[in-house]
């Protein structure tokens, strides 16, 4: 079975500065990848997505996040936070039998002034 | 353009009361899911399906009930209410179809349910 690891539960950055939230996944053959944002008290909103085109992926909002095989990663990163920056963040893969998600535990993105 | 919709948006319910989550998607996508929320977690699948008629359990199925009747609807119900579906409930839709594109599930807002 797939699952996903986020490796911190907690980033605080400040503005201006680069993000770095990481993820590594474990699956048995080359796994759907996806990248969402959750702000306070909303849905989740797509971030970006691996399609194994490039392994360096594009997202909204600036966000990227680059599909490294031999490490089993797939770090989201941003070159410089903004205060609208500050979300929770989730690493998900998904199961292509039943296309139904696994989430990883998340993790809580704060930007300071 | 309304996606998903879900509602309430929230509800308390007492220990044992019953309650029904509504989901519509007007997007014609075959594939539903409903995820809940606990805090500080990510999102769990509760059941999912592929289309009208068909149902499956997800990985925390147990005390709730799902049907669908239309491509459009995917309520979920809840029988016997217990503190431990305190949650935030997720409704998401996704198209049929092979490649990652067709993956891409789009959610609802979300329901903030208490049992008390």
């Amino acid at each position: 079975a797939q699952s996903v690891t986020q490796l911190d539960s907690h980033v605080s950055v400040s503005e201006g500065t680069p993000v770095l939230l990481r993820c590594n996944y474990s699956s048995s053959y080359s796994p759907s990848l996806f990248w969402y944002v959750q702000h306070p008290n909303k849905g989740l909103q797509l971030l970006l997505k691996y399609t194994s085109a490039a392994t360096l992926v594009k997202g909204i909002n600036g966000f990227e996040a680059e599909f490294k095989k031999s490490e089993t990663s797939f770090h989201l990163t941003k070159p410089s936070a903004h205060m609208s920056d500050a979300a929770e963040y989730f690493c998900v893969v998904i199961d292509t039998g039943r296309r139904a998600l696994t989430f990883g535990s998340g993790t809580r993105l704060q930007v300071q002034p | 353009n309304a996606g998903v919709t879900q509602t309430p948006k929230f509800r308390i319910l007492k220990i044992g009361q019953s309650m029904t989550l509504q989901c519509t998607q007007d997007m014609n996508h075959n594939y539903m899911y409903w995820y809940r929320q606990d805090p500080g977690m990510g999102l769990k699948l509760i059941y999912y399906s592929v289309g009208a008629g068909i149902t499956d359990k997800g990985e925390v199925p147990n005390g709730y009930n799902v049907s669908r009747s239309t491509t459009e609807d995917f309520p979920l119900r809840l029988e016997l209410a217990a503190p431990s579906q305190t949650s935030v409930y997720f409704c998401a839709s996704s198209r049929q179809g092979a490649g990652v594109a067709k993956n891409i599930q789009y959610f609802g807002a979300g329901t903030r349910l208490s049992v008390l």
